[in-house]
């Protein structure tokens, strides 16, 4: 059974503080997302990797970095924590390009308040 | 810059009626893919569809790709409670690329 682990189901943190949200995938995929969902925009992509210690910024990367030391593990990070980062964060994964599909499998998601 | 846009993004609908749900992008794309979410849930993938033409079903829900139109459907047949949800529509541009989303319809079937 393919699975995409969010670390938190729920966290709530304090305005300025360093967040780490985790994603882990145990499909051997190598492409790994972050998207942030807001009610009225859909999701929304953070930022996405291809491969190992690869990153490319998705649409809003804006007060958010990431990093990808192992193929299965994607972090999100947000270097300050600010109220209008308050979300849902769901991280997904597909597996590499040229195979008949590229469906995204998602993790739980994190409902991050910030306070 | 890609667009996915679907309509509604509401739809309050009777037990036991049909309706569609539209899903309109702007630019070319092979791959199109649809999701449902339960309220504070994650994302559950429905379909795949992977060429022009493409047409799958499972239960009531059947979902349709005309790639030179750039449109995607999602009929409902029959509507039961149980597919109250929220559907969105993603769209691929190259393989291997993340999905853009359009906005989602939230479906709530009533009695």
């Amino acid at each position: 059974d393919v699975k995409v682990t969010q670390s938190s189901r729920y966290l709530v943190k304090r305005t300025g503080e360093k967040v780490f949200l985790e994603c882990v995938q145990d499909m051997d995929h190598e492409n790994m997302f972050w998207y942030r969902q807001d009610p009225g925009l859909g999701l929304r992509l953070i930022y996405f990797s291809y491969d190992v210690k690869m990153k490319e910024k998705g649409d809003i990367p804006e007060g958010y970095s990431v990093s990808r030391e192992k193929k299965e593990r994607f972090s999100l990070i947000l270097e300050s924590a600010s109220t209008n980062q308050t979300s849902m964060y769901l991280c997904a994964s597909t597996p590499g390009t040229g195979g008949p599909s590229t469906e995204a499998f998602f993790g739980q998601g994190t409902r991050l308040t910030v306070v | 810059e890609l667009k996915v846009e679907q309509n509604p993004l509401f739809l309050s609908m009777q037990e036991g009626k049909n309706y569609t749900i539209y899903c309109n992008y702007s630019t070319t794309s092979d791959r199109l893919y649809w999701y449902r979410q339960d309220p504070g849930k994650s994302l559950e993938s429905l379909f795949v569809l992977l060429s022009n033409g493409a047409v799958k079903q499972e239960g009531r829900l059947m979902a349709s790709l005309d790639t030179k139109a750039r449109l995607s459907t999602l009929h409902i047949t029959a509507a039961v409670h149980d597919l109250s949800a929220t559907y969105f529509c993603a769209v691929e541009v190259h393989s291997g690329y993340a999905l853009n989303f359009g906005k989602g319809t939230s479906l709530l079937v009533t009695p």
